[in-house]
């Protein structure tokens, strides 16, 4: 079955750090993949995506590139602010026409200390 | 334009009990998904709604039901609560042919005593 698999965290950076939080997938199908993020108390939003292989999305400084040939989808950041800290979760769709159906990792927690 | 909005925000209930919760979708959006996300945890997908009618089921037993509404509105109903149903219970709606992006609501906060 689809599954995503993110590396453990916590993660706990200095302010202007460069961020990396590793996510593969199975390569069932033609996925999109997703990264959301949660702020503490409020429910996911949508921090970027990409739709295939070799696509890369980007936001507020945010990147990850779809990498079929590895099945990841890296999330990075040259320089993280404090006001980053939240739980970050990398995820797939089921392709196909249930592409809306989404497969989660089980988060990464980031803390950025001034 | 109206996000997601979720009610109610916060509830609690004895095991054995029903509970449900409501979901209104973004405007222009005919498609909801629910979704279970327990502490530490990511979200787990429940079942997806597209026209009223269920459309793709996660490995949920079937006293997790739903509907959708003609104004594509959603409920959640759990029956027979369990304590292990304690979680954050996150709507989400999309376009039926939105790529797979889709947007959340804040979240139901279920605690079973």
């Amino acid at each position: 079955g689809n599954s995503v698999t993110q590396m453990e965290g916590p993660v706990t950076l200095s302010e202007e750090a460069f961020l990396t939080i590793n996510c593969t997938y199975t390569a069932t199908g033609y996925p999109s993949l997703f990264w959301y993020v949660q702020y503490p108390g409020e429910g996911l939003q949508l921090l970027l995506k990409a739709t295939k292989a070799d696509d890369k999305g980007s936001n507020k400084g945010f990147e990850a590139t779809y990498r079929k040939e590895t099945t990841s989808f890296h999330l990075e950041k040259g320089s993280v602010q404090v006001s980053d800290s939240a739980v970050y979760f990398c995820a797939r769709s089921a392709g196909g026409t249930s592409y809306g159906k989404l497969t989660f990792g089980q988060g990464t927690i980031l803390t950025v200390h001034p | 334009e109206t996000g997601v909005t979720q009610s109610p925000t916060h509830l609690i209930k004895t095991r054995g009990q029903q509970v449900t919760l409501r979901c209104s979708s973004q405007s222009g959006h005919n498609t909801v998904s629910w979704y279970q996300q327990a502490l530490g945890q990511g979200p787990q997908f429940i079942f997806q709604y597209y026209r009223e009618e269920e459309n793709g089921r996660g490995n949920f037993p079937p006293r997790f039901s739903g509907l959708q509404f003609p104004n594509y509105s959603s409920e959640l109903n759990v029956n027979a609560l369990e304590l292990d149903d304690s979680a954050l219970y996150l709507c989400a709606s999309s376009l039926s042919g939105g790529a797979g992006e889709q947007f959340f609501g804040p979240g139901t906060r279920l605690t079973v005593l």
